[in-house]
Parts: structure tokens; sequence; C-alpha cells
């Protein structure tokens, strides 16, 4: 079966606007996770989904970020009013059930703001 | 402050000897989980060790738990080159969020 999947690949964009990445999970996957990861740092974890509960939004690191799940699948975060310090690599993972199980994550979204 | 944290930063051997790659964390655990990063891309699922297991192996990988220590450790044995890559260590909180705490990861250089 497919595994998750993250678009775009690589995102150029200018200082003040505003992107979207999208992750598709693994079909059946109830739990989502975005995660950032500036340059040679490990994963600094964003949001968590975890089926029909409230989101896990504590590590959103300002207003600025958001994100959704529609449909418990398909995700989209959203980073308004980008800074340059915004650039990273932006990762997501989907697990079956929840953090105690393997998560499986996709290829990332380079994001470069100018 | 960092859940886990892996030492060391970087580590270079040559091909075929082992590498062990050390990772500490701070709080009660439910498991520990080790992941492989190729070119700061996504990563991939390497072993998962519950808070009462000790040691687990997988192929050439071999992973002990100290909970009294709060820490762990990854064994590569035979490395090649193919192995080349950072390594993470990844801690759930047990009375925390519902959220793993990824460190900031051991890159791992195979010689030929």
């Amino acid at each position: 079966g497919a595994g998750v999947s993250q678009s775009p690949s690589n995102k150029v964009t200018e200082k003040g606007k505003d992107v979207e990445l999208r992750c598709d999970p693994i079909s059946g996957h109830t739990a989502l996770y975005w995660y950032r990861q500036s340059l040679g740092q490990g994963l600094e974890f964003l949001i968590y989904f975890q089926g029909n509960s409230a989101p896990d939004k504590s590590g959103l690191p300002s207003d600025r970020f958001s994100a959704e799940r529609t449909g418990g699948s398909v995700s989209t975060l959203t980073i308004q009013r980008t800074q340059q310090e915004d650039s990273a690599v932006y990762l997501c993972a989907s697990s079956l059930a929840g953090v105690r199980e393997t998560q499986y994550f996709g290829p990332g979204t380079r994001l470069l703001v100018l | 402050s960092q859940q886990g944290e892996e030492d060391p930063q970087a580590l270079s051997i040559q091909e075929g000897e082992n590498a062990t790659m050390n990772c500490s964390y701070k709080t009660s655990i439910n498991n520990l989980q080790w992941y492989r990063q190729n070119s700061g891309r996504g990563l991939v699922h390497l072993i998962l060790i519950r808070s009462n297991e000790r040691e687990k192996h997988s192929g050439r990988l071999r992973v002990t738990l100290d909970t009294s220590k709060k820490s762990s450790s990854l064994l590569i044995t035979a490395s090649r080159a193919a192995d080349t890559a950072s390594y993470f260590c990844a801690t759930d909180n047990r009375q925390g969020a519902q959220k793993l705490v990824f460190g900031q990861g051991t890159r791992l250089t195979i010689n030929p």
C-alpha cells in the first residue's frame, strides 16, 4: 500500500506570503503528526491529530501556524505571513493508533522563505 | 527541555566496524524508538523497545534500554557504507502529552 505522501516536495516563497503544505497519511491510520526540522537539527513537534479528538496544538510556534485534518484523513499545515525563520523541512507522519506505535514518515516539504 | 539526547553528535568509523550510539532522556516513558534519516528527508522506523524490555534485536541492530539510568543504546554491527545516515531516538512521556520527542540525532558516517 502507499506510504505517507506530502506535497509540494519543495516550496520557495517570499517573506509575508502564506503557504499551505499537504499531507496524505496511510489509509486507516487514525493518528497524524506534523514536525519541523531545521538544518542539522532534530525534529520539533508541531501538532498531533488523533481520530475525532481535539488536536494537540502545543507545539505550534506562533498563531501564524495552523493545521486542519479533514474527514480524518488529509491534513493541511498553513503558515501565514511567512518569515525567514520558518525555513525548514516540514515532516508529516501517521500511525495506526497513537504515539506508542511506530510512526511512518512522509518525505517532507522543504520550505525556503526568501 | 529536550527529552532525548543522542551521544555522540557525530561518529565516523570504517566499514565493517561496529557503531554504538547512545540516547538519554529525562522522564518516565512507555517506549523508546530509534529512527534513521537519510539526506534530511523522511525518517524510517528502525526499532521500538518498550519500558519493560531490556534488549531487542533486529538484524544487525541491537537496542538496549536501561530505565534506571534513563538511557538507551543502538548498536549497528558489521557496518556498511549504506548505514551512513542520521539516527534519532524518540520517547514518549508516560504521564505527559501524547507526542514523541526526538533528540538532535547522531550523524553516522561509514568510510569504505
